[in-house]
């Protein structure tokens, strides 16, 4: 069945620097979900790529959808403390089964 | 506007014992109903999803289980709790239709000792 791998799953950045995270599968994607959860809180969706190279910007955030649409990136310019957190990516199998990468959970040193 | 709520936020349960964990959404029909659990430090793994009453796919095989007894309530159970299955867990509802967005509920922290 469809995997979706991220990397890295752990990612340490000093205030004001840039990331990126990556989200990989092993089939086709028909959509692609990004998610961010708070510390201590619950998933919330944040942007959603369907089309072939798609990219979606959200302030600092961007977003992009691999031409092969087998991978996404989410990069994040200029980091703050309020990107903490633990970011997935997701995608649907079927019309109904959704399913989540392990996350990449960030940490910002002030 | 739609609401989700599960309940409780948090247990602590002796292994052995029985589970229930409630979810309901409101101001929706008909949506597809979903149950993830997140060890500590860990992704989010599917358990569950129905896309409708009495209509249940198992993701994972072990000993909780799942039901959909109304159009928007979603139940998770096990008859007998072990260590193992402890972690956060997640109800999420989605609207029928192509690639939508889940809403996930507050969270169960559910601690088996």
């Amino acid at each position: 069945g469809q995997q979706v791998m991220q990397i890295p799953q752990y990612q340490h950045v000093q205030e004001g620097e840039d990331f990126t995270t990556y989200c990989n599968s092993s089939t086709t994607l028909s959509n692609i979900q990004w998610y961010k959860q708070r510390p201590g809180g619950h998933p919330v969706f944040l942007i959603q790529l369907v089309k072939s190279g798609e990219v979606k910007k959200q302030k600092r955030l961007t977003f992009q959808f691999g031409e092969a649409k087998k991978n996404s990136s989410l990069h994040i310019t200029a980091t703050q403390t309020t990107d903490v957190g633990t970011y997935f990516c997701a995608g649907y199998t079927n019309d109904y089964k959704l399913s989540f990468g392990a996350g990449t959970t960030v940490t910002v040193r002030a | 506007s739609q609401t989700i709520h599960q309940w409780p936020a948090t247990l602590v349960q002796p292994v052995g014992s029985p589970l229930s964990l409630e979810c309901t959404v409101e101001g929706t029909s008909n949506p597809n109903l979903y149950w993830y659990r997140q060890a500590a430090g860990r992704g989010l793994q599917l358990l569950f999803y129905s896309v409708g009453i009495g209509q249940i796919s198992s993701e994972v095989p072990q000993n909780l289980s799942a039901s959909r007894p109304q159009d928007r309530q979603f139940i998770l159970s096990s008859k007998k709790l072990l260590l193992s299955d402890s972690g956060f867990y997640l109800c999420a509802w989605a609207q029928k239709g192509a690639y939508t967005e889940a809403f996930f509920g507050q969270g169960t922290r559910l601690t088996v000792v």
